[in-house]
């Protein structure tokens, strides 16, 4: 168990439609990374928030956003959902801004029908 | 962006044998990082090596990076070893999140 939680373990919708995920980070860690794993990209950056504040962004589509809050839980949204949007979504946390050991989550699988 | 090769991308072993996993990559990094992906999905950090060696019971690793290579071994290798492994970096300078390599396959028959 790294200490990082995600929820929901899975979540089945349809195209179209909005979806939040969740991620706690390990205690005492600032830094939260998105990340996610699909079959034909496999495991990509979406975006990186430290202490509240977004500090990085790989491949986000503008469909997607995230956020960080004072209890520095975060949330990755999803909508207007494509198929192709279906897939593994890692939370990752780490204790500072860059460089450190970042830990995983169990991870929301996604699937858009 | 940085590059990470992963080699072999598949590799089938007997329970009991030994193998190594090698990670190439393009730039000089900060960060990286060893991981097992196991049949559920989990994303089990196996080793933070920038550089230098390090072991963890049957598993070692080793990160020369001046030369841009890690190599992961297993040793007396089990069923639930198999999954795949994935090696992730962090480039030096700006970069915050670790580049993954498209992973070996590992499969231990037993």
């Amino acid at each position: 168990d790294s200490g990082v939680t995600q929820t929901p373990k899975h979540l089945i919708t349809a195209t179209g439609q909005r979806v939040t995920l969740r991620c706690s980070p390990r205690s005492g860690d600032l830094s939260v990374y998105w990340y996610q794993q699909s079959l034909d990209q496999g495991l990509q950056f979406l975006i990186q928030y430290y202490n509240g504040e977004e500090r990085a962004k790989g491949n986000i589509l503008e469909r997607f956003s995230a956020q960080q809050f004072p209890d520095l839980h975060s949330e990755l949204n999803l909508s207007s959902l494509e198929l192709g949007d279906s897939a593994l979504y890692f939370c990752a946390s780490s204790v500072a801004l860059a460089y450190n050991e970042q830990f995983f989550g169990p991870g929301t699988r996604l699937t858009v029908l | 962006g940085i590059q990470v090769e992963q080699s072999p991308p598949d590799l089938i072993l007997q329970e009991g044998a030994n193998s190594t996993l090698r990670c190439n990559f393009s730039d000089s990094v900060n960060n990286l990082q060893w991981f097992h992906q196991n049949p559920w999905g989990q994303l089990i950090n196996l080793f933070y090596i920038p550089s230098g060696t390090k072991q963890n019971g049957r598993l070692s690793a080793t990160t020369v990076a001046t030369e841009r290579y890690s190599l992961l071994y297993i040793s007396s290798s089990q069923t639930t070893d198999s999954g795949v492994y994935f090696c992730a970096v962090i480039s030096s300078g700006s970069a915050r999140q670790l580049t993954f390599g498209s992973g070996t396959q590992l499969t231990v028959l037993p």
